[in-house]
């Protein structure tokens, strides 16, 4: 598509419950990255994906947390055991070279 | 280590009134300087950019130019519209992997 997609756009989800966030980056973008955005509060960096580099694990905010990226396309992001503080909108985005593209973001509420 | 610091919102403006919004940044070397804007509901939209010193970013009427010897980036828009409301992201990509956001400016425009 034209840009990044991600799904879903919209899930609550029950305390304790494991989601799945999915991220379709730009064809041809070789980054992908993963960012949060809390209510009221700044874009907080999570993960970065480049090729077929180890990536970069650095912003991940507990074990909980991890993403994969297959076939350096798709990417997913999995949180485990949910926490209320985890709530938030999860952006993902990609680049060609410097400049990034956001998708609209997955909205996550725990309850 | 690299940062960016945007000014403390909300900024109200009436309609057609002149817009500025404050961004300084912290980072070694030469980063690429940008402005994403996040309407209410949406993801982040790039708004403009700027690669090197002394060049002027613009879209949509807004422009900012990279000013390496003040270290800024500051936004501006010589008649704003209520269309304009949204959230402001001031950012630096410096390398290492990720882009740095400053805190966010929410602009709201009244008729």
């Amino acid at each position: 598509g034209a840009g990044v997609s991600q799904s879903p756009s919209n899930k609550v989800t029950e305390k304790g419950k494991d989601v799945e966030l999915r991220c379709d980056p730009i064809s041809g973008h070789t980054a992908l990255y993963w960012y949060r955005q809390s209510l009221g509060q700044g874009l907080e960096f999570l993960i970065y994906f480049q090729g077929n580099s180890a990536p970069d694990k650095s912003g991940l905010p507990s074990d909980r947390f991890s993403a994969e990226r297959t076939g350096g396309s798709v990417s997913t992001l999995t949180i485990q055991r949910t926490q209320q503080e985890d709530s938030a909108v999860y952006l993902c985005a990609s680049s060609l070279e410097n400049t990034i593209y956001f998708g609209e973001g997955s909205w996550l509420t725990v309850v | 280590g690299n940062s960016v610091t945007q000014m403390e919102g909300p900024v109200t403006l009436s309609e057609e009134a002149f817009l500025t919004i404050n961004c300084t940044y912290t980072a070694t070397g030469y980063p690429s300087l940008f402005w994403y804007v996040q309407y209410p509901g949406e993801g982040l939209q790039l708004l403009l950019k700027a690669t090197k010193a002394d060049d002027k970013g613009s879209n949509k009427g807004f422009e900012a130019t990279y000013r390496k010897e003040t270290t800024s980036f500051h936004l501006e828009k010589g008649s704003v519209q209520v269309s304009d409301s949204a959230v402001y992201f001031c950012a630096l990509w410096g390398g290492y992997n990720k882009l740095i956001f400053g805190a966010g400016t929410r602009l709201a425009v009244h008729p």
